[in-house]
């Protein structure tokens, strides 16, 4: 099975600029995590889709949003960016819980850059 | 903060060695999972253990948990070069899947 995807894989954007962020899931897999690291902050988890539906959510302001499409492809969206946006933003997939179901596959993340 | 700690932050030994790195979190949990990071890349799932475990073994991996002290260790046996790496640890947050990472232990194997 392929693994998580995610493009672009660098991404460079000034202050105030909206970027979007996919993540395609390992076939599937129907929950997707969005994840943020920073070198100050460590991982940190930004929100959960699990059928297209939004599951869990962290302490991210409202400029972070995302969603999740029909064949589990996820998007996610920061508007108005910031210089401390600037982050490693990881996605993880992983089947529904149960059984040996918990473990998260991440992909190779992507690197933004706000200038 | 809800993050969970890593012990020791930085760790440095001789490859054959062996590695251990600790791990305490604040909430109860369903499972506790193990990963490593190699320069900024993405996280590979190392090894899972549930809260009803006490031990795991896989290959040269070594878990424990003892949920009574909401903590948890990781030992890589005859330690590679190739081991270098951070290393986190990341729970559930009590079953909710909103899976949290601890501040990671950066290991450096020696050759």
């Amino acid at each position: 099975k392929a693994g998580v995807t995610q493009t672009p894989r660098y991404l460079i954007k000034t202050r105030g600029q909206q970027v979007t962020l996919s993540c395609s899931p390992i076939s599937g897999h129907r929950s997707v995590s969005w994840y943020q690291q920073t070198p100050g902050q460590g991982l940190q988890f930004l929100f959960e889709y699990f059928s297209e539906t939004q599951r869990n959510k962290g302490n991210f302001p409202g400029r972070f949003s995302g969603r999740q499409f029909s064949n589990s492809r996820s998007e996610m969206n920061v508007s108005t960016l910031e210089l401390g946006d600037s982050a490693l933003y990881l996605c993880a997939s992983r089947t529904p819980s149960g059984g040996s179901y918990n473990e998260q596959f991440f992909g190779p993340g992507t690197r933004l850059t706000v200038l | 903060s809800q993050q969970g700690e890593e012990d020791p932050q930085a760790l440095s030994i001789q490859e054959g060695e062996n590695a251990t790195m600790n791990c305490s979190y604040k909430t109860s949990i369903n499972n506790l999972q193990w990963y490593r990071q190699n320069s900024g890349r993405g996280l590979v799932h190392l090894i899972l253990i549930r809260s009803n475990e006490r031990e795991k073994h896989s290959g040269r991996l070594r878990v424990t948990l003892d949920t009574s002290k909401k903590s948890s260790s990781l030992l890589i046996t005859a330690s590679r070069a190739a081991d270098t790496a951070s290393y986190f640890c990341a729970t559930d947050a009590g079953g909710t899947y909103k899976y949290i990472f601890g501040t990671g232990t950066r290991l450096k194997v020696l050759a």
